[in-house]
């Protein structure tokens, strides 16, 4: 059983730039949630896809969006960046929603804005 | 929304003593309550969780208890090992939300 995988692990942007992180969720997993976790700080959703649709959003402006495609997989596009989206972005998969099921992370991708 | 306060920050103990670890919500809709240990480098691993309906789950070494009158559940380690040492989150979720509300963490450390 191949676990999340996401990528790339660590990378540097520059105020204003976007970025792009991908995440391969675990087999069988339909539900792909990201959160952002910022240093010494618990993650904070972000927001969740289902069946390649957002099905339900924490408290992130616009400039976050995400995909999901039809092999489950993620993408996470932050636009505009700010010095503040420095942080760890964690993908987790399920195979139902987060309000029942485990999630299981993968190790994330530190984004540092300079 | 959901607001999750965890205690206490950081908590020393000598290996084979217990360690406890206190979380509070807010919102009184929340149903599902897991805990989470995330060691350096890595993303965060489930150890526990608890539903509204069960007061106590206990697995091996690992129990948590959960007071939905108080808004208030605990993490129980006994036996504590020096593999024990990490980071550990509670979180909770219900009342609609879709995603997690995460405490902000306890460092567990375990003193040889």
């Amino acid at each position: 059983e191949t676990g999340v995988t996401q990528s790339p692990t660590h990378l540097i942007k520059t105020r204003g730039q976007q970025v792009t992180l991908r995440c391969s969720s675990q087999s069988g997993h339909n539900t792909v949630s990201w959160y952002q976790q910022a240093l010494g700080q618990g993650p904070q959703f972000i927001f969740q896809y289902y069946r390649e649709e957002e099905n339900g959003r924490g408290n992130f402006p616009p400039r976050f969006s995400g995909l999901q495609f039809p092999n489950y997989s993620s993408e996470l596009n932050v636009n505009a960046l700010e010095l503040d989206d420095s942080a760890l972005y964690l993908c987790a998969s399920s195979q139902r929603t987060s309000r029942t099921g485990e999630l299981f992370f993968g190790e994330g991708s530190r984004l540092t804005v300079l | 929304g959901e607001n999750v306060e965890q205690h206490p920050s950081t908590l020393s103990v000598q290996e084979g003593d217990s360690a406890v670890i206190k979380c509070t919500y807010s919102d009184s809709a929340s149903n599902y309550f897991p805990w989470y240990k995330q060691e350096l480098g890595k993303g965060p691993q489930l150890i526990i969780d608890i539903r509204s309906n069960v007061g106590e789950k206990k697995d091996q070494r690992i129990a948590v208890t959960l007071n939905k009158t108080a808004k208030h559940f605990s993490l129980h380690i006994t036996e504590t090992q020096p593999e024990d040492s990490a980071v550990y989150f509670c979180a909770a979720i219900g009342g609609g939300a879709d995603g997690l509300t995460f405490g902000k963490g306890t460092h567990l450390i375990i003193q040889p």
